[in-house]
């Protein structure tokens, strides 16, 4: 596609539901990324794909976030028992390789946890 | 851990100039990175440093001290869509990326 997209772009949960994130890169990138972004701060890195691999999960809050990129395109981040401190913007973005490349973030997904 | 500092806000009136300061101790660097943010949307991609010195494309330039840990971004000839939120991100590795709180413009008429 000609940008990364997400999906939904905005999400109301109660506290203790689960909810999953979609994110489609853009077409033929190597790389994805996850990041959290609370109001008023920067994004904070979560975890890191190369190909259907996940290379990193450092920053994964707790065992409640789990990620996936099972054919290394589309990937879903996945949120069980959600707490009110979920509560941010999650961002993914792509880069083409695998290095340090410039990344190209999606809109977002901004979950309200209550 | 990583340390990225940058201002927190900033106003200038349309067709001045402004300049973003960025400081930063990390455990690595590979490059510095400078992303604008519409509010509610994505951040953009604006300028990419891995060597000192300046970088210019168009109204914006990107400066680069890696010695002193230091970049600025500079906003010439301001426009009112400029009004945004200014990340200042480092390359700490081979591929992850730090970021700096944001410094929110505001450009009056």
């Amino acid at each position: 596609g000609a940008g990364v997209s997400q999906s939904p772009r905005y999400k109301v949960a109660k506290r203790g539901q689960d909810v999953a994130l979609r994110c489609d890169p853009i077409s033929g990138h190597v790389s994805l990324f996850w990041y959290q972004q609370a109001l008023g701060q920067g994004p904070e890195f979560l975890t890191y794909f190369q190909n259907e691999a996940q290379l990193d999960k450092s920053g994964l809050p707790s065992d409640r976030f789990f990620a996936e990129r099972p054919e290394g395109s589309v990937s879903t981040l996945k949120i069980q028992r959600t707490q009110q401190e979920d509560s941010a913007v999650y961002l993914c973005a792509s880069s083409v390789g695998r290095g340090q490349e410039t990344q190209y973030f999606g809109p977002g997904t901004r979950l309200l946890v209550l | 851990g990583q340390n990225i500092d940058q201002p927190t806000e900033m106003t200038a009136t349309e067709g001045a100039i402004v300049q973003i300061n960025c400081t930063y101790q990390t455990s690595g660097f590979n490059g510095l990175f400078w992303y604008q943010q519409h509010a509610g949307e994505a951040p953009t991609f604006l300028s990419y440093n891995v060597l000192d010195g300046l970088e210019e494309k168009g109204r914006f330039s990107s400066f680069l001290s890696r010695s002193k840990g230091y970049s600025y971004l500079l906003l010439k000839e301001l426009q009112m869509k400029d009004s945004a939120s200014y990340l200042c991100a480092v390359g700490t590795d081979d591929y992850k990326l730090s970021f700096g709180a944001g410094t929110t413009v505001t450009v009056r008429a």
